[in-house]
């Protein structure tokens, strides 16, 4: 069975640190896809990312950057130099087939 | 362009009426979604479809029926609603899945209440 966890419910940091966002997976499969999703306040999924299981070089988008490791099933997500607009739920999720399924979700706040 | 469009987008039921939620898609997308919202748990798979006229069972499929008639629609329905299913439901689709998975597309969302 594929499992997606996020164990960070609630993140709370000040405008201009760093904060990283943690998620583990697991699945049987030997190809699968790992993806990020941003929900602001507005309620709209947004998505971030998209990593298969055979690329785990890290990836960098401005002033996010993802850190994928196979050896520990984790796909952690890094913003840099956080900023108010960064406030959201994000969400880990994990495709091994036809079904994508998500992790609980992490709520950051970012405060001015 | 439109993407994914949810109708209707709220509604309140009383407990053990039926309903429909309706999603259409304009992207020609082979997979459709239904997801649920409930605060804590994340998103969590209703059903789903890999085309036209099929549909499977997802992580939680008791309560609820879809269909797939045509390509650009997915429906979801709730034959006897139940508080339990008051929830946020959002629909989706993607223009691959199994070994070359994309991302998925969402709807806005709907927010269904039973009392």
């Amino acid at each position: 069975a594929q499992k997606v966890t996020q164990a960070q419910t609630e993140i709370s940091v000040v405008e201009k640190e760093d904060v990283t966002l943690d998620c583990v997976y697991e699945t049987r499969d030997t190809t699968y896809y790992l993806f990020w999703y941003k929900q602001p306040p507005s309620g709209e999924l947004v998505f971030l990312i998209r990593r298969n299981s055979f690329d785990e070089q890290n990836e960098i988008s401005g002033r996010y950057s993802w850190n994928f490791q196979k050896s520990t099933s984790s796909f952690n997500f890094t913003i840099t130099a956080s900023q108010v607009v960064d406030s959201a739920v994000y969400f880990c999720a994990l495709s091994g087939g036809f079904k994508t399924i998500f992790g609980a979700g992490t709520r950051l706040f970012v405060k001015a | 362009n439109a993407g994914v469009t949810q109708t209707p987008k709220f509604r309140v039921l009383k407990t053990g009426q039926s309903m429909t939620l309706l999603c259409a898609q304009d992207m020609n997308h082979e997979y459709m979604y239904w997801y649920r919202q409930d605060p804590g748990m994340g998103l969590r798979l209703i059903h789903y479809s890999v085309g036209e006229g099929t549909t499977a069972k997802g992580e939680v499929p008791d309560g609820y029926n879809v269909s797939r008639l045509k390509k650009q629609n997915f429906l979801l329905g709730l034959e006897s609603a139940a508080p339990s299913q008051t929830s946020v439901y959002f629909c989706a689709s993607s223009y691959s899945a199994g070994v070359n998975t994309g991302e998925l597309f969402f709807g806005e969302g709907s927010r269904l209440t039973v009392l």
